[in-house]
């Protein structure tokens, strides 16, 4: 069964620097099409999570230029470049290339110092 | 505009059964996997299964299997999610999931004696 690993699982910020997330993957997010099925989303308190970005560095329509996503195979980055008061929530990555089964991370709390 | 509005929240006994309805506009209903996902009271994210609205395949996790059905009625644009024999573990917010990009509101379901 495959595995994603969030590190940090918490991490407070003060508004205009950056903050970075890690996923790790116990397999490889390549498919065989060439595409890499890991996507981001932020849950914010109270909401249902938002896509941020998909296919492990495009980002969503409407995703401010600030969120970042890279890597591949196993490992992956979420990165803001500034963080702001209203990215405040619940990170998780999310892997859809080993079906049936979608998978999350444990997600990371991000909160304003 | 892309919607999908749920249906509201539920309380049951355990050893019911739920259902909760997604209804979408402002997108080809047909075009896209709908999935869904839990969050249990201060917990992650839980990928429960998917439909293809065009066929009616479905595929579930393994710890559902046997109580979750997954259907949808393309006349009304709209999916649904049944779960039976449920209990106090069932307790969680419920969410549809087009193609995993836009979610709904999330539907409350309390499993209760």
């Amino acid at each position: 069964e495959i595995m994603l690993t969030q590190t940090p699982l918490s991490l407070s910020v003060t508004p205009g620097q950056p903050a970075s997330i890690s996923c790790k993957s116990s397999l490889s997010l390549l498919h065989s099409d060439a595409k890499t099925y890991l996507y981001w989303y932020l849950q914010k308190s109270g909401q249902s999570p938002q896509l941020l970005i998909y296919e492990g560095s495009r980002r969503f329509s409407g995703v401010p230029d600030r969120f970042s996503g890279s890597g591949s195979g196993t490992d992956f980055t979420l990165k803001i470049s500034r963080v702001e008061p209203e990215d405040v929530g619940v990170y998780y990555c999310m892997q859809s290339v080993h079906l049936p089964g979608v998978t999350f991370g444990q997600g990371t709390r991000l909160d304003i110092k | 505009q892309v919607r999908l509005v749920q249906s509201g929240a539920e309380l049951k006994r355990p050893g019911a059964s739920v259902r909760v309805a997604c209804k979408t506009s402002g997108y080809n209903f047909t075009h896209f996997y709908m999935h869904w996902v839990r969050q249990a009271p201060g917990q992650g994210l839980e990928w429960m299964g998917w439909i293809n609205p065009q066929t009616g395949d479905a595929k579930y996790m393994q710890t559902f299997l046997g109580r979750i059905t997954l259907t949808t009625d393309t006349s009304i644009d709209t999916a649904y999610m049944d779960l039976t024999s449920l209990t106090s573990d069932d307790t969680a917010i419920y969410f549809c999931a087009s193609e995993m990009s836009v979610w709904g509101q999330g539907t409350t379901v309390i499993v209760s004696s």
